[in-house]
């Protein structure tokens, strides 16, 4: 079957690192991704990750994948209080038809 | 600048009219997307079109329809048949469905619908 699952909300201290999880269910799939949605605004895509790789850093962005347990992580260092907004995982399967899977995501709130 | 355009960004309508979402591309992708998102619910598709004059239902496309007569655009049409209409809709685009980096979807900044 086909499932994304995220915790909702996450709050942490400006200038803390922030660690939001993923889990997935589909072992085919092929990339993983990671989105960004400030209030009333569409979707920005953060980064990426094929399946494949156990690690992926981009300055303070890091995804860590476990393929294994099919867990995924996104740990934002020196959070900053324009880090607040949802964080959406996705993934990409081959088999539906080009569809990317979301979860429902992850209201992350920087406190000053 | 190569985008994807959504308009209006705000939309009311009276229950029982139809009512017509606007989607643009031109970043010369294939394949357009059309996402319902409540709050708590994350992205639900409600459509897809992977090319010109073809698409496909999603999860939740009762009380939609689409057409897709341009590569460029991807209109949604919510009809008096949707019982809930009032959500936020987001349109994303990409190169190649799903098959890999480089095709990710980019998303349009949304319509929030409301029936009023």
């Amino acid at each position: 079957g086909e499932d994304v699952e995220q915790s909702l909300f996450l709050s942490v201290r400006e200038g803390d690192s922030s660690v939001i999880n993923c889990t997935y269910t589909d072992s085919s799939s092929t990339y993983l991704y990671w989105y960004k949605q400030e209030p009333g605004a569409g979707l920005q895509l953060l980064t990426y990750i094929f399946s494949n790789m156990d690690m992926k850093q981009d300055q303070r962005l890091t995804v860590l994948l476990n393929k294994k347990d099919k867990h995924l992580s996104l740990r934002i260092a020196d959070t900053q209080t324009g880090d607040s907004a949802i964080y959406f995982c996705a993934e990409s399967i081959r088999r539906s038809q080009g569809n990317l899977i979301f979860g429902k995501g992850t209201k992350l709130s920087v406190k000053p | 600048d190569g985008g994807i355009t959504q308009s209006p960004k705000y939309l009311f309508r009276k229950e029982g009219q139809n009512v017509t979402l606007s989607c643009e591309q031109n970043l010369n992708h294939d394949a357009m997307y059309w996402y319902r998102q409540d709050p708590g619910q994350g992205l639900r598709l409600i459509y897809y079109s992977q090319i010109v004059n073809d698409f496909q239902k999603g999860d939740i496309a009762e009380g939609y329809s689409v057409s897709r007569e341009k590569k460029e655009s991807f209109p949604l049409t919510v009809t008096s048949a949707q019982k809930n209409p009032t959500a936020f809709y987001l349109c994303a685009s990409s190169a190649v469905p799903g098959q890999g980096a480089g095709t990710e979807a980019f998303f349009g900044q949304g319509t929030r619908l409301t029936v009023v």
